[in-house]
């Protein structure tokens, strides 16, 4: 059974840091590209950033370029979201997701149960 | 980046009900559309990629169909466990964006 578990949501201050990781399961996880997307009520769901099997490309949403990395180490089947720099704005619940590539683009095809993270003082 | 427009917002529907829901994006995505259904306090769960492919696993009264800039999500025969939230996603171009969302209720 294929299982997505994240962690490290919680309380960040503004301009301060939170790490966010998500721990995969049931799957060849070296063999698959993540990504994160955050929900919020106001924005709905929003992609946020992906990465290669490998590690070897990565992309981001232009609002988090600069402040957000995603990271991958392979030995551990974890993926990570290091956010920095937080905002207000990027109060949300995080989604780690698998995503793989069909005839037409990319499909996020599982994903985990989310970790919260509200940013305020 | 590429808008993706749903509609309706929500419907009312009854069990056995046939619902169909659009998603038209702001740009030709060819057939780079994936639909989802989100049920309350879950994940969002692939229902179809690639415009019209079923995901494994998942019941044949869902169907998608469309492409370049109009696309829409058909559940043939309404039932209990398909209330829920329904989005649609390009992965045209990055970065990816999804609808807003159709909210599917009991009437």
């Amino acid at each position: 059974e294929v299982q997505l578990l994240e962690s490290g949501g919680g309380l960040g201050q503004p301009g301060g840091s939170l790490r966010l990781s998500c721990v995969a399961s049931g799957f060849s996880f070296s063999t698959h590209a993540m990504s994160w997307v955050r929900q919020t009520p106001g924005k709905g769901l929003e992609w946020v950033s992906s990465i290669s099997d490998t590690g070897a490309r990565s992309y981001y949403r232009d609002s988090v370029k600069g402040r957000f990395t995603i990271s991958r180490d392979n030995s551990k089947n974890t993926v990570y979201l290091q956010m920095n720099s937080l905002r207000a704005e990027d109060t949300a619940l995080y989604y780690c997701a698998n995503y793989i590539a069909t005839t037409g683009g990319f499909s996020l095809v599982y994903w985990g149960q989310g970790t919260l993270v509200t940013v305020s003082s | 980046d590429v808008q993706m427009t749903q509609s309706p917002s929500s419907l009312s529907a009854s069990v056995g009900d046939r619902v169909i829901i659009t998603c038209r994006p702001s740009q030709s995505i060819d057939d780079y559309l994936n639909w989802y259904q989100q049920s309350p306090g879950k994940a969002p769960k692939l229902l179809i990629y690639a415009a019209s492919t079923l995901q494994s696993g998942v019941p044949s009264r869902f169907s998608g169909s469309g492409s370049g800039a109009d696309f829409t999500l058909t559940i043939s025969s309404l039932q209990p466990e398909d209330f829920a939230i329904y989005y649609c996603q390009q992965s045209y171009s990055i970065p990816w964006t999804f609808g807003q969302g159709t909210k599917v209720e009991i009437k």
